[in-house]
């Protein structure tokens, strides 16, 4: 299977706290992308890094991605109640012609007020 | 920014009855759409990859006569889950691409009684 794989699956972190979330996969990758879900809700775009860039920056969030390690976190700082969700890393597959998404795990983040 | 609508929101139905989800793109041509599937707390699974005008390529294990995709246009298209049971109870996820990134509908419950 091609699909990541994220740790924590968990994660309870006061508000205010940094959260990271990491994610493997495992072939290589034109990009890797970052969603959040709501709880029974469809998914929101957060950032995409791609496969030549190693960092990147989005008002709270930072993502790295270490190709060398087939890799990637994401950091929420100072985080808000609402930033209660679930994450999810997504890599763009060289391999596949019609560049589907392949979904990690998910980490389910709760932000305690 | 774009949109992806999904509709309806939720089902309940009894079994043995075919339901069809329509995924739209509101301000965007969508070359491809793809149909997802996401069991309680945990991630999605790729169902189908649907293309303008052509038939969906499935994902292995998915029955192309049970879940039934039409891409008709570049701004449409529908998933009907053909006689429903109980074990198609769900929940499913369209996304759509233009250009990057795919950007995501807000998913359907079903839920087969």
């Amino acid at each position: 299977s091609q699909q990541g794989e994220e740790d924590p699956q968990a994660l309870s972190i006061q508000e205010g706290e940094n959260a990271t979330m990491n994610c493997s996969y495992k072939t290589s990758i034109n990009n890797l992308q970052w969603y959040r879900q709501n709880s029974g809700r469809g998914l929101v775009h957060l950032i995409l890094i791609r496969s030549n860039e190693r960092e990147k920056h989005s008002g709270r969030l930072r993502v790295t991605l270490d190709t060398s390690k087939k890799s990637s976190s994401l950091l929420i700082t100072a985080s808000r109640a609402a930033d209660t969700a679930s994450y999810f890393c997504a890599t763009d597959v060289t391999q596949t012609g019609a560049n589907n998404l392949f979904f990690g795990t998910g980490t389910r983040l709760t932000v305690i007020p | 920014g774009a949109v992806v609508s999904q509709h309806p929101s939720w089902v309940i139905c009894k079994s043995g009855t075919s339901v069809k989800i329509e995924c739209r793109s509101l301000d965007f041509q969508a070359t491809t759409m793809f149909w997802y599937r996401q069991f309680p707390k945990q991630s999605l699974m790729l169902m189908a990859t649907s293309n303008e005008g052509s038939k969906a390529t499935y994902e292995q294990g998915v029955e192309k006569d049970k879940f039934l995709i039409n891409h008709a246009s570049l701004t449409l298209s529908t998933l009907t889950v053909t006689s429903a049971h109980p074990e198609d109870s769900s929940f499913y996820i369209c996304s759509a691409k233009g250009y990057q990134p795919q950007h995501f509908g807000d998913g359907t419950r079903l839920s087969i009684l």
